[in-house]
């Protein structure tokens, strides 16, 4: 079954700097995407980035990078020069696309609280 | 504006009184789908649709029914909700299985 790990329950940085945000994942579905959402306080999801299993290339989107090692089954998120309004609650999340029949499930971690301090 | 609505979106409701949520977009998506959110757990699926009815559960179907009777259109049905099913619901579309979601603002649901 697919699975997503997020080890950091919460996690502090001072702005300006850069945070990394720890995501492994499981899944024996040879083609999969991986994709990281934005919670902020009011609740709603924001999507930030995606990496697809075969690209080659790791995905950046402004101050956010995803840092992918397929054999390690990782893909972390990189916020650089962080800002007070990133502080929130972040989600690594994976979707299937052969073994679920078509990518319509998307597995989420249990999220990484980040808090940006002065 | 593209966007995915839900409604209610706040809700206390006693044990055993049914209830719909309603969750509609206007992004011709076709697949949509329902999470609710519990803290510490994440975001659990609870059912997909991949097109006008089409439906399929996903990790946390029990108590829940769902239709998709028109594409825009993804309602979930609590037939008889009891305290466990107090939680934050999402809904979410997408245009296919390989592109982001779009979800909506959710609903905060209270059974009493």
């Amino acid at each position: 079954a697919q699975k997503i790990t997020q080890t950091q329950p919460g996690m502090f940085v001072q702005e300006k700097e850069a945070v990394t945000l720890d995501c492994t994942y499981d899944t024996s579905d040879p083609s999969y995407g991986l994709f990281w959402y934005k919670q902020p306080s009011s609740g709603e999801m924001i999507f930030l980035i995606y990496q697809g299993s075969y690209d080659q290339q790791n995905a950046t989107e402004g101050r956010y990078s995803l840092n992918f090692q397929k054999a390690r089954k990782s893909a972390n998120l990189v916020i650089s020069a962080s800002q007070l309004g990133d502080s929130a609650m972040y989600f690594c999340a994976m979707r299937d696309f052969i073994l679920t029949g078509g990518g319509n499930k998307l597995t989420f971690g249990t999220g990484t609280q980040l808090k940006v301090e002065l | 504006e593209a966007q995915v609505t839900q409604n209610p979106r706040y809700l206390i409701t006693v044990t055993g009184k049914k209830l719909t949520v309603t969750c509609s977009q206007n992004m011709n998506h076709e697949y949509m789908s329902w999470y609710r959110q519990d803290p510490g757990l994440g975001l659990r699926q609870i059912y997909y649709s991949m097109n006008v009815e089409v439906t399929d559960k996903g990790d946390v179907p029990e108590g829940y029914k769902v239709s998709r009777k028109e594409k825009r259109n993804f309602p979930l049905i609590l037939e008889s909700p009891s305290p466990n099913q107090t939680s934050l619901y999402f809904c979410a579309s997408s245009p296919g299985g390989r592109d982001e979601q779009f979800f909506g603002p959710g609903t905060r649901l209270t059974v009493l």
